[in-house]
């Protein structure tokens, strides 16, 4: 597998726009997470998906902030509008939960830039 | 709630000095703990994990060891290298549901 592959790897967007993040997680695993990680506040879970249900999504910063899972295979984090402080890197993960004590896998990250 | 403490960084060590990078929890029940690595430009990938009490971790020269009675998981190698300058995440997983704790991270910078 060609482990967790997320797209694009950098963006630069202007104050205002509507940005959106893709991730597609490792076949077969159950659970997908998306982080965020700024140098002043480290690295943050944001949501997180089972069988593409949204089961927390209590570290999403606000309704600027939506993510949707419509299949086993595909997530999406939407930012619209995005504002300065929007700028981190983006981390989805996946996991396959029925194994206990599982580590979840990372994908290499999206570099948000806002401006 | 869970929680992950890591010593603030970051860490510079020379070529082959001894490390030890501190990490304690607070959690409920019986949590496994992981050391994740970042190296610059990259996602986080797993380096080690105990999921016991007593249980040793280990993995390329670091190890780790779960405490209970302390409630630490204090990652070390013997000899560090400059390909082991990285950032270092303790984490936790603990509950039925797959959701981790991070740590804040600690920088590792290994100078020649």
């Amino acid at each position: 597998d060609a482990g967790v592959i997320q797209s694009p790897r950098h963006e630069v967007t202007e104050m205002g726009q509507e940005v959106t993040l893709r991730c597609k997680p490792i076949s077969g695993h159950d659970y997908l997470f998306w982080y965020r990680q700024t140098m002043m506040r480290g690295l943050e879970l944001l949501i997180y998906f089972n069988n593409n249900v949204p089961i927390d999504d209590s570290g999403m910063p606000e309704d600027r902030f939506s993510a949707k899972m419509p299949n086993a295979s595909f997530s999406t984090l939407k930012i619209q509008p995005s504002e300065p402080r929007d700028s981190a890197v983006y981390f989805c993960a996946s996991s396959f939960g029925r194994r206990l004590n599982t580590e979840a896998f990372f994908g290499q990250g999206t570099r948000l830039t806002v401006v | 709630g869970n929680s992950v403490t890591q010593m603030e960084g970051p860490v510079t060590l020379s070529e082959e000095a001894f490390l030890t990078i501190n990490c304690t929890y607070t959690a409920t029940g019986y949590p496994s703990l992981f050391w994740y690595v970042q190296y610059p430009g990259e996602g986080l990938q797993l380096l080690l994990k105990a999921t016991k009490a007593d249980d040793k971790g280990s993995n390329k020269g670091f190890e780790a060891t779960y405490r209970k009675e302390t409630t630490s998981f204090h990652l070390e190698k013997g000899s560090v290298q400059v390909s082991d300058s990285a950032v270092y995440f303790c984490a936790l997983y603990s509950g039925g549901y797959q959701k981790v704790t991070f740590g804040t991270g600690t920088k590792l910078q290994v100078i020649p």
